[in-house]
């Protein structure tokens, strides 16, 4: 399984942009790239996905560099509800059944 | 339409006994997960059901197993429970793109 390395922890200014970096540098080529974030004492949620190009949703933005070896999820504008673990991870094909979680970066939002 | 849903929610249980937690998917899926997640670390993948099958083993010991059942519903057991074991679990369920998944909201066990 491919790994990702993520910061431990970063931390924020309430309605100020976050960019949250991840390393994938042993991707393969079907490997997708997924973000998701963990609230204190939830589940995971997801937050995007992607495989090449830029994505875009209503929670946040997704950059992916063109060689695919690193990619940031990016928060526009963070909130107080933003903080969270945050956990990049690849998975084979489009296939969610079966997620490797890393460490995460613990996001703190200062108000 | 429900989430993912599990139970219980907490759960507390002595060295050695045996416990089974259960997971409803979201209605209609046809795929479970099972997750392991120990205080401070991220969910470790445990079983992938589908279809009833068996699509998918990370790496723990025997003494966990899973099964899922024609309503798609799961139970994961647990073995001769170790001090170790205590950790939430965690049940998640594709979406229907397959690329976004849904967790529960998880069982916390405690082995005493």
């Amino acid at each position: 399984d491919a790994k990702t390395t993520q910061p431990n922890s970063m931390e924020s200014n309430e309605e100020e942009p976050v960019h949250l970096p991840c390393n994938h540098s042993t991707i393969s080529g079907t490997d997708y790239i997924h973000w998701y974030r963990q609230l204190p004492s939830q589940g995971p949620e997801y937050v995007i996905h992607g495989l090449t190009s830029n994505v875009n949703n209503r929670m946040a933005s997704l950059a992916i560099a063109e060689d695919r070896k690193s990619s940031t999820l990016i928060l526009h504008r963070a909130t107080l509800r933003d903080a969270a673990v945050y956990y990049c991870i690849l998975s084979w094909g489009s296939n969610t059944g079966k997620l490797i979680f890393g460490q995460g970066t613990t996001l703190q939002v200062k108000p | 339409d429900a989430g993912v849903t599990q139970s219980p929610t907490h759960l507390i249980k002595t060295r050695g006994q045996h416990v089974t937690l259960r997971c409803s998917p979201i209605s209609g899926h046809k795929s479970v997960s099972w997750y392991q997640q120990v205080l401070g670390q991220g969910p470790q993948f445990i079983f992938q059901y589908y279809e009833k099958e068996e699509r998918g083993r990370g790496n723990f010991p025997d003494r966990f197993s899973a099964r899922q059942f024609p309503n798609y519903s799961s139970e994961l057991n647990v073995n001769a429970l170790l001090l170790g074991d205590s950790a939430l679990y965690l049940c998640a369920s594709p979406g229907q793109s397959l690329a976004e998944a849904f967790f529960g909201q998880g069982t916390r066990l405690t082995v005493v």
